[in-house]
């Protein structure tokens, strides 16, 4: 069974520093597909970036970016020039689509306190 | 285009009872799926409904429930509440076929005491 495992509960970062989340996960698939999804404290959940499991090359989107390493089954999102607004819960997500539907996995979420 | 809409916002209901949550998803999404969650657990899989079928359950006794209408709208019901079931429940939409990133909606607070 594929487990998502983000063994940071709680980060803080100061405003303009760059910060890393990390994401570890466990699979026997090879073709998935991998979030990063952010939840401010308003609550409603946007994603953030998403990788492509058969994509060597890393997402990126703005600040956001990740390294993904496949082999080490590793998923980390980095935020580069952190703001304010990025104070939310972070949460890592793996999905893998089969036979006509498809399964989500969510990691149990970094908290991530951007410091002025 | 509407994001995906949750109603109610927040629920107080006593043991025992029972509850129903709404979700509407956004126009052309036929994919809606329910999620529980509480502090420390994450977000844990309830149940997907694609086109008025069940696609996909999670490990939830089977107090919890739900259905699809024939516009994607979607219902989760909750009978003979318990305490352990206060959480946030989010409802997230999707295509529904492919990679279908998930939308979700704001989320409906449920309180039981």
């Amino acid at each position: 069974a594929q487990t998502v495992t983000q063994s940071q509960p709680e980060m803080s970062v100061q405003e303009a520093e760059t910060v890393t989340l990390s994401c570890t996960y466990d699979t026997s698939e090879n073709n998935y597909y991998l979030f990063w999804y952010k939840q401010p404290p308003s609550r409603q959940m946007i994603l953030v970036i998403r990788q492509e499991a058969y994509k060597q090359q890393n997402a990126t989107e703005n600040r956001f970016s990740v390294n993904f390493q496949k082999a080490a089954k590793s998923f980390s999102l980095k935020i580069s020039d952190s703001q304010l607004g990025d104070t939310a819960m972070y949460f890592c997500a793996f999905m893998k689509s089969y036979s006509g539907t498809y399964k989500y996995i969510f990691g149990t979420g970094t908290r991530l306190k951007v410091l002025a | 285009k509407a994001g995906v809409t949750q109603t109610p916002r927040y629920l107080i209901k006593t043991r025992g009872q029972q509850v129903t949550l709404s979700c509407s998803p956004i126009s052309g999404h036929r994919s809606v799926s329910w999620y529980q969650q509480t502090p420390g657990q994450g977000l844990q899989f309830l149940f997907e409904y694609f086109s008025e079928t069940q696609r996909n359950k999670g490990n939830f006794p089977g107090r919890f429930s739900g259905r699809q209408f024939s516009n994607s709208r979607s219902e989760m019901n909750v009978s003979t509440l318990e305490l352990g079931d206060s959480a946030l429940y989010l409802c997230a939409s999707s295509l529904g076929q492919g990679l279908s990133e998930q939308y979700f909606g704001p989320g409906t607070r449920l309180t039981v005491t």
